[in-house]
């Protein structure tokens, strides 16, 4: 079985700019949870979807959203990038919501300059 | 909300002692507890879990014990081996909240 798939690995972006992650859950698995990782903050949430719908929201600012497809991919956006945007942005998939195992991607590492 | 505290944030053991990390969480309606192994360039890779029902849970060198009165649960991992070299996270949700991850610990396991 195939595990969570985020795409890019690396991705370098200029200040300002947008940018577009994806993720690939487990086979069969409803839930994508996206995470941004930073030394100083460590694991922080962003947004929970389940079913095509955000169920839960983080404290991040508004130019951070996402989205989910019909198949349980998942997108999520960060515009007018920052130099503080610049970090491991981490999908996690579960096969429901509540307290069911969450199995995350390699993650995206995004540098902002 | 809930707030996860996590000791220590580095531990360096040798080669076949035993290592404890410690977490606190606030929410006394969470009741899912997962531990996480992140390596290098890796994601978060989860390890064991445990439920509020239950008070310690074991696979194979790895344990986690809950004390669910004075909200804290534990890692335990024995005879260590250079390969738990890593940063672990602890982690704490109730119901369908998102988790939230203790800060981590660097674990070094010396030769």
């Amino acid at each position: 079985k195939a595990g969570v798939t985020q795409t890019p690995r690396y991705l370098i972006k200029t200040r300002g700019q947008q940018v577009t992650l994806s993720c690939s859950p487990i086979s069969g698995h409803r839930s994508v949870s996206w995470y941004q990782q930073t030394p100083g903050q460590g694991l922080q949430f962003l947004f929970e979807y389940f079913s095509e719908t955000q169920r839960n929201k983080g404290n991040f600012p508004g130019r951070f959203s996402g989205r989910q497809f019909s198949n349980s991919r998942s997108e999520m956006n960060v515009s007018t990038l920052e130099l503080g945007d610049s970090a491991l942005y981490l999908c996690a998939s579960s096969l429901n919501r509540g307290n069911t195992e969450a199995f995350f991607g390699q993650g995206t590492r995004l540098t902002v300059v | 909300g809930e707030n996860v505290e996590q000791h220590p944030s580095t531990l360096s053991v040798q080669e076949g002692d035993s290592a404890v990390i410690k977490c606190t969480y606030s929410d006394s309606a969470s009741n899912y507890f997962p531990w996480y192994k992140q390596e290098l360039g890796k994601g978060p890779q989860l390890i064991i879990d445990i439920r509020s029902n239950v008070g310690e849970k074991k696979d194979q060198r790895i344990a986690v014990t809950l004390n669910k009165t004075a909200k804290h649960f534990s890692l335990h991992i024995t005879e260590t081996q250079p390969e738990d070299s890593a940063v672990y996270f602890c982690a704490a949700s109730g119901g369908n909240t998102p988790l939230v991850f203790g800060k981590g610990t660097r674990l070094s396991v010396i030769a």
